[in-house]
């Protein structure tokens, strides 16, 4: 599968920040999803982004795809403790999560 | 959530024992996963199956092989375990044109 990496590895913030998790591959992706997976848990499917420059938001999360298809982005408004957890961006049909951004909020 | 189901959720073994486990899903998906997750590593990606039958290997398939004999059943089988192979487990299945994955709720294997 096509490698995408991933930064940063951890973020803390404090709770009320913003947060802001970047991915990024070498070569052109055909589409890139975003998944999260809470402490204790196992991943669970976001969002898929397939368009160049597509941008989509759910309520505080916006994913951004940038216009070379190359990387993507997940921007998170005002951080809650509910965010905590670890995002994950594959990308290709047989997707490779790697280690993953873990966001850890402090209250 | 999907109807995807994991077993057993825990097991403990010996090194050398053999151990199965299996993945079962009820959306009749095409596309069944095994992952491996450890700390320091992330989600990595042992085996998939595109259909029946139809299996191919992923990024750590050494020690591991896996069955799909029918839609819903995946198994995932260490022949002979090591202690190398003590993780937590996740099954996934995925169908259609947008290849999202649904997860199982995971398996910790812990082999002493």
């Amino acid at each position: 599968g096509q490698q995408v990496m991933q930064i940063p590895q951890y973020q803390h913030v404090q709770e009320g920040e913003d947060f802001t998790t970047y991915c990024n591959s070498s070569t052109t992706l055909s589409n890139i999803q975003w998944y999260k997976q809470r402490p204790g848990g196992h991943p669970v499917f976001l969002i898929q982004l397939v368009k160049s420059g597509e941008v989509k938001k759910q309520k505080r999360l916006t994913f951004q795809f940038g216009e070379a298809k190359k990387n993507s982005s997940l921007h998170i408004t005002a951080t809650q403790t509910t965010d905590v957890g670890t995002y994950f961006c594959p990308g290709s049909y047989i997707p490779t999560f790697g280690r993953g951004t873990s966001l850890i909020v402090h209250p | 959530d999907a109807g995807i189901t994991q077993s057993p959720r825990h097991k403990v073994t010996e090194t050398g024992t053999p151990v199965t486990l299996r993945c079962h899903q009820t959306e009749n998906h095409r596309y069944m996963y095994w992952y491996r997750q450890d700390p320091g590593h992330g989600l990595r990606l042992i085996h998939y199956s595109y259909g029946v039958k139809d299996t191919d290997k992923g990024e750590v398939s050494d020690g591991y092989s896996v069955s799909r004999s029918k839609t819903e059943d995946f198994l995932l089988t260490l022949e002979s375990a090591t202690s190398s192979q003590t993780s937590v487990y996740f099954c996934a299945i995925s169908g259609g044109d947008s290849y999202e994955q649904y997860f199982g709720p995971g398996t910790r294997l812990t082999v002493t």
